[in-house]
């Protein structure tokens, strides 16, 4: 069975930092690529970053360029998000997915709520 | 403000086909066959629900179904049930923003 399960949420204030994990299990966590998604409160999704399989190759969404870091180990199936400079308009649920190919997410995290607040 | 446009909602009795189009442009849908349609049932996890444009993964019912023409996708659902009230999502690569995006989202309302 395949499970994502993402830690390391909670409350932070404006211009601080947080680090999220995310543990997998159920595929072969280093033959893949991985992402992170967030979602704000009533909002849409937005897809914030991407990682390859050994971790060479990131991308990200303009918006968190700079602040966020994505990171993996692939000797502990761990998916990571560091996260600096955060703002208010930062808080959301955040989600780990796989992305199979070209951006599709076939599997999904429940996802970690961060608030950002003072 | 996404760069994909969906309508905020859409209603359909039982049994009903309805559809919810995602209008892009030539630097994302119209420049890629990696369009995907998601379904997320309010407090859960996003669920993939049509990739590459037309295709289903296991376990997605035939009633999903997806199409593309030019700059804008489409999702379908025919014999609209219960079950499929939820928020749909479509998804593509912006290659002007070297980022996938996602759509502003639209929630399907069963009657």
């Amino acid at each position: 069975e395949v499970e994502l399960v993402e830690s390391g949420g909670g409350l932070v204030q404006p211009g601080g930092s947080l680090r999220l994990s995310c543990a997998v299990s159920g595929f072969t966590f280093s033959g893949s690529w991985l992402a992170w998604v967030r979602q704000a409160p009533g909002q849409g999704l937005e897809w914030l970053a991407n990682i390859n399989q050994d971790g060479s190759v990131k991308n990200y969404v303009a918006s968190v360029k700079g602040r966020f870091t994505i990171s993996r180990d692939n000797a502990k199936n761990s998916l990571y998000l560091q996260m600096s400079s955060l703002k208010s308009e930062d808080t959301a649920v955040y989600f780990c997915t796989r992305d199979r190919a070209a951006g599709t997410h076939d599997y999904w995290g429940q996802g970690t709520l961060v608030t950002v607040s003072s | 403000q996404s760069v994909l446009t969906q309508p905020p909602s859409v209603s359909g009795a039982p049994g009903q086909r309805v559809t919810i189009s995602c209008t892009g442009s030539s630097s994302n849908i119209g420049a890629s066959d990696h369009v995907h349609w998601y379904q997320q049932v309010p407090g859960t996890a996003p669920k993939l629900l049509i990739y590459e444009i037309i295709n289903r993964p296991s376990g997605v019912p035939d009633r999903f179904s997806g199409s593309k023409s030019g700059t804008s996708a489409s999702l379908a659902i025919t014999g609209l049930q219960a079950e499929d009230e939820a928020d749909y999502y479509c998804q593509s690569h912006d290659i002007s923003l070297n980022a996938y995006v996602f759509g502003s989202g639209t929630k399907v309302t069963v009657l």
